[in-house]
């Protein structure tokens, strides 16, 4: 069992549509990324939260540290927001700031 | 600013040959990181530099696989003697603690084993 566990592995939607990307770990952290990915393979980090909730623009991203699980959301959908998106966390008994990577979700959003 | 660079963006080698990757970080970031991503898996953490600290070796796959970085500037990843489950594109990302250990990755370079 990987550490870190993204649902769904692909996932299709219309313009327009909410998006719920989930993902759940198992170790403690003391922080949490999620990170997008385009068609060219470029990563650009789009939060780094450690609680609560953070907000950018169309993006959500939220943590429960009880549950170990964090969802980041896409309100909103456009065809640009098709990436895939990785969570990665940084556990508490790793050396500095080495992230664990998830599988990454694939979303294709249709115009 | 300029963010990190990475070269080359492609490289073929042959089976068997020596391979030597560069990574530039952004100026001031003193955490360089080395990551790996085989086609159609997720990344996978090779090495990580904080400052004159000794590395963190831990992902290294294997002892073909060294790296090198000079106080807080350029790294270098080097594949002795590739073999073709190298084929992946290596990413590397650098931070700051100092900026909440956001990390910030280069585009990668492709590596294909032939």
């Amino acid at each position: 069992k990987n550490e870190v566990e993204q649902s769904p592995q692909n996932l299709t939607a219309q313009e327009g549509e909410f998006i719920t990307i989930n993902c759940s770990y198992s170790v403690g952290i003391s922080a949490l990324h999620w990170l997008q990915q385009h068609p060219g393979g470029g990563i650009v980090s789009l939060f780094m939260l450690s609680s609560g909730k953070k907000k950018h623009g169309r993006l959500i991203a939220t943590i429960n540290i009880q549950e170990k699980h964090s969802s980041l959301h896409i309100t909103a959908s456009h065809p640009r927001d098709s990436a895939v998106y990785i969570c990665a966390v940084r556990g508490l008994e790793t050396s500095g700031s080495r992230l664990t990577f998830g599988e990454g979700t694939q979303l294709t959003v249709n115009p | 600013g300029a963010g990190v660079s990475q070269s080359p963006s492609n490289k073929v080698t042959e089976k068997g040959k020596d391979v030597e990757l560069r990574c530039d970080p952004i100026s001031g970031h003193t955490a360089l990181y080395w990551y790996r991503q085989r086609l159609g898996q997720g990344l996978e953490f090779l090495i990580y530099f904080q400052g004159n600290s000794a590395p963190d070796k831990s992902g290294l796959p294997s002892d073909r696989f060294s790296a090198e970085r000079t106080g807080e500037s350029v790294s270098t990843l080097t594949i002795q003697r590739t073999q073709q489950e190298d084929s992946a594109v290596y990413l590397c990302a650098s931070g700051s603690p100092g900026q909440g250990d956001e990390q910030y990755f280069g585009p990668g370079t492709r590596l294909t084993v032939t």
